[in-house]
C-alpha cells in the first residue's frame, strides 16, 4: 500500500508555463518533504515542511502543507528546463521516510 | 549542508559475485542510516534500517542474508549484496538523518549484475 500518492505521474510542458503536483495521504505525518532527483544522482531535498498551513517559498517554487498536515503540493511558476526531473514528496514519522512514487516533469524549451 | 558519500558511483559484476557500497556521512554523525533502491523511472524503496552499534532492521520482503548490513561507526554504513544475480542490479541510494530529521541522500551507487 503506498502512503503517499502523488499526481500526475508524468508531465511535460513548455518553458514559461505554470504546474502543480499534488502530494496526498491518509496519514497524518510529522513532517513532509519535497526533493528532485535527476537521472543517475541521489534526491536532493528541497524543503522540509512541518506545520499544518505552512507555505514555503523557494524562488519560483511554492510548497504548502495541508491543514490537516496529510496532504501537501508545490507549484512552479514560470518553468524553465533546468526544473525537468523527478519530483518527489516524503513523509516522516521520526527518521523513516515513506515516499510518494514521484512526478516525473519534463519541461521543453 | 550535509554530505553524504557513497563508493562506487557503479559497479559492474559476474552473478554469483558479492558487491560491498559504502555509505558516509562526510561531516555530521549519523547513528541511523537508511538503504533504498530504486528501478527505472520508479521511486525510493526503503530497504533497511542501518542502526550504529545494533543491528539493521529490514523491511518487509528484504532477505537480510542477501543483503548485508553493517554500521561500524557514527559516520559509516556499509550494504553487501551476497551472491547477486541479475535481478538485483538496480539503483542502491543511502541517506542519513540530520537532528530535525532532514534527509540527505547520497549519490548512489549504480550495480549491474552480469
Amino acid at each position: 500500500t503506498q502512503l503517499l500518492e502523488q499526481s500526475p505521474q508524468f508531465l511535460s510542458i513548455q518553458e514559461g508555463e505554470n504546474l502543480t503536483v499534488y502530494c496526498n495521504s491518509s496519514s497524518v505525518f510529522s513532517s513532509l518533504q519535497w526533493y528532485r532527483q535527476e537521472p543517475g544522482e541521489g534526491p536532493v531535498l528541497l524543503v522540509t515542511v512541518v506545520t499544518g498551513g505552512e507555505v514555503k517559498k523557494l524562488k519560483r517554487l511554492t510548497f504548502q502543507f495541508g491543514d490537516a498536515r496529510k496532504d501537501s503540493s508545490l507549484h512552479i511558476t514560470a518553468a524553465q528546463p533546468g526544473d525537468t526531473g523527478l519530483y518527489l514528496c516524503a513523509g516522516g514519522f521520526g527518521y523513516a521516510l515513506n515516499f510518494g512514487k514521484g512526478t516525473s516533469l519534463l519541461v521543453t524549451p | 549542508g550535509a554530505v553524504v558519500s557513497q563508493h562506487p558511483s557503479w559497479v559492474i559484476c559476474k552473478s554469483g559475485t558479492s558487491v560491498k557500497i559504502e555509505c558516509r556521512s562526510l561531516d555530521f554523525q549519523a547513528t541511523t542510516m537508511f538503504w533504498y533502491r530504486q528501478f527505472p523511472k520508479q521511486s525510493l524503496m526503503l530497504m533497511a534500517t542501518s542502526n550504529e552499534g545494533s543491528k539493521a532492521t529490514y523491511e518487509q520482503g528484504v532477505e537480510k542474508d542477501k543483503f548485508l548490513i553493517n554500521h561500524a561507526s557514527l559516520t559509516l554504513s556499509t550494504l553487501t549484496v551476497t551472491s547477486a544475480h541479475p535481478e538485483d542490479s538496480s539503483f542502491y541510494i543511502c541517506s542519513a538523518p540530520n537532528f530535525d530529521h532532514e534527509q540527505f541522500f547520497g549519490p548512489g551507487t549504480r550495480l549491474t549484475v552480469l
